[in-house]
This record gives C-alpha cells, structure tokens and sequence, in this order.
C-alpha cells in the first residue's frame, strides 16, 4: 500500500526553529496538507500546499515540497509553547484522503 | 461558522453494550467522514459518504459495526456489541465537493472506553 511517513516525536527550545517532515508515495496527489492536533481536540487544518508549487508561507509557517522525492516539511519559526501538539502530514490520492502517524511535538521553555 | 458536531463528547460503558455516536457535518458539506484514532493505529479511515450514499466502507473494522446517513445533517456510527478493543477516540470529519481539492473539517471527537 501507500503510506504517508513522519517521524514521531520532536523536542524544540521556545524561540528556535521546528521542521517537521513528512514522506509520501502517492505521485497524482493534487494537494498536501499539514493538520495541528491540540489535546483533546479534533485536528486543526493548518496549512496546505498544491502540488505544483514548491513553497508555502504562511506567517511563522513554511511548507516545502519536494515533488521529485515526494518529501513535505513544515518549519515554524520561533517556536512557543503553544505550538506542542501533533502535526499530521495529509496527502489526497484521487477518492482518499491518508494521514501520516503524526509527530509529536514538545517545545520546552 | 458553527464546525463539525459530534456527541457524546465521552462515553464510557460496558462490554456488551450498544454504543452510538453521532454526527453532525458543516451545512452545505456533500462529504462526511468517520475515523477511530488510536495510540497503535493511528488515525483510521472507517468510512465516508458522499451525498448521504455510503462510498467507501472498506475500513470499518468489523460486522459489529455500522453507519448511517440520513440525511445531510445527521449521521450515526453504531457499534454492536462494543469490546473493549473498541475503545479509541471517534472523530468525523465533512469536506464540500470533492475530497482532492477541499480539506476536510474536523470535530472534536467522542472518546470512547469500553470497559
């Protein structure tokens, strides 16, 4: 099967960059989406990215895609503790929509 | 805007037991979508419909389990008889139109234990 790959854990100071990344196989997606889970809370759509650009940005947001290796990040500049979360990497193919795993995201003072 | 309803918010109940959960989409939304996340599965897609039809039912995990779309305002997830294996967190989640070029909406989930 295909399957949407992100690593699961990732630990920032506050005030430092988080890249987040995100490995998909499906090549005729359309769009790439980066989601935000919050504790306790549905997923948040954060940020997306059609698949013939290259980069996004979004304030402190920044999605890059690379289509040839199929690999997505998002980096958020000056991290706060109120961006420790799950990020969930998304990828449309065709009828489906797939999820990575999600990585957890811990942002110490 | 109100966004996507679900309810109960918490369930908890004993094996055995009939357990329905219970949705309400963005107006306006033809897509609607149930997911189970769980901490060694991950997020997984159970079923969707389109314009109240069922399309795709491939990810419901057993016979004990069922969905409905009434209507374009309503649907239901029911899971009879519950195991305890069955307890995770229940989102649904509509989108408009096609699911390529629209991200889908969450609602904040039904947590569900299964004692």
């Amino acid at each position: 099967g295909e399957d949407v790959e992100q690593s699961l854990f990732l630990s920032v100071r506050e005030g430092d960059s988080s890249v987040i990344n995100c490995t998909y196989t499906d090549s005729s997606s359309t769009y790439l989406y980066w989601y935000k889970q919050e504790p306790g809370a549905g997923l948040q759509l954060l940020t997306y990215i059609f698949s013939n650009m290259d980069m996004k940005q979004d304030q402190r947001l920044t999605v890059l895609l690379n289509k040839k290796d199929k690999h997505l990040s998002l980096r958020i500049a000056d991290t706060q503790t109120g961006d420790s979360a799950i990020y969930f990497c998304a990828e449309n193919g065709g009828d489906d929509m797939r999820f990575g795993a999600g990585t957890r995201l811990t942002v110490k003072p | 805007d109100a966004g996507v309803i679900q309810s109960p918010r918490h369930e908890v109940t004993e094996m055995g037991q009939e357990v329905t959960l219970r949705c309400k989409p963005i107006s306006g939304h033809d897509y609607l979508f149930w997911y189970r996340q769980t901490m060694m599965r991950g997020l997984e897609l159970l079923i969707y419909f389109n314009n109240n039809v069922p399309i795709d039912d491939s990810g419901m995990p057993e016979d004990r389990f069922s969905a409905k779309m009434p209507n374009a305002s309503f649907s239901t997830l029911k899971i009879q008889p519950s195991e305890p294996r069955d307890s995770a967190v229940y989102f649904c989640a509509s989108s408009p139109r096609g699911i390529g070029n629209q991200p889908q909406h969450f609602g904040d989930g039904t947590r569900l234990s299964i004692l």
